[in-house]
């Protein structure tokens, strides 16, 4: 069975480039999440899907970030445009409701 | 809104020592804990959870860890550490069963030879 992947894993970007990074969650989950990762601010929740409905939408990044869910074994982060603060690892993690949270290996995102 | 803090950012044992994770949480009602293991480069693997019942929860590897109201605690222990336990260890915390999680900063463990 296979986790949850993430594609690019790796992706340079200019400054005011859009980029979307992708994921696909384990087969039969109905949650997703999309998490931000860097050193300085740890690890923080930008989107939350239950059944593909938008449940949250983290409050600092409304303003350049969304995430989508299109079906459920597909989603998309969008950054438009991006800032080099935008620089860092971008996590997505799905599960059942209730269960163990699997995570994706990231996308690095680096913005010049 | 609650919080998670991991008072110690590394920790280093020898390889067979014990070692034990601290992790204390800020929180007036109920509350679902978990601790998330990333070694360098790869995302987070899940370890272990605790929301109600016996304090002491079994995870994988040989890890486990005790919850405490009234230290507001869910510290992190094992055994005997091996070297494949190098990695960085995140405590975490939610109100609801779901993976919307608040995070700890995390701890990195070294085990030396």
């Amino acid at each position: 069975d296979a986790g949850v992947t993430q594609t690019p894993r790796h992706e340079v970007a200019e400054k005011g480039q859009t980029i979307i990074l992708k994921c696909e969650p384990v087969s039969g989950h109905n949650d997703l999440f999309w998490y931000r990762q860097t050193k300085i601010q740890g690890l923080e929740l930008l989107s939350y899907f239950r059944s593909k409905s938008l449940m949250e939408d983290g409050g600092a990044f409304k303003d350049r970030f969304k995430a989508e869910m299109l079906n459920s074994s597909f989603s998309t982060l969008k950054i438009q445009p991006t800032e080099p603060k935008d620089s860092a690892v971008y996590l997505c993690a799905s599960s059942k409701q209730g269960t163990e949270v699997f995570f994706g290996k990231g996308t690095r995102l680096t913005v010049v | 809104t609650q919080t998670v803090s991991q008072s110690d950012a590394h920790v280093t044992v020898f390889e067979g020592d014990s070692v034990e994770l601290r992790c204390n949480y800020s929180y007036g009602g109920s509350i679902y804990l978990s601790w998330y293991i990333q070694h360098h480069g790869r995302g987070l693997q899940f370890l272990l959870k605790y929301y109600s019942g016996n304090p002491v929860v079994q995870g994988v590897n040989g890890f486990e860890a005790e919850f405490s109201k009234s230290d507001s605690s869910f510290h992190l222990r094992k055994a005997s550490v091996h070297w494949s336990d190098s990695a960085v260890y995140f405590c975490a915390a939610s109100t609801t069963n779901t993976g919307k999680l608040t995070f700890g900063d995390g701890t990195v463990l070294t085990v030396k030879p």
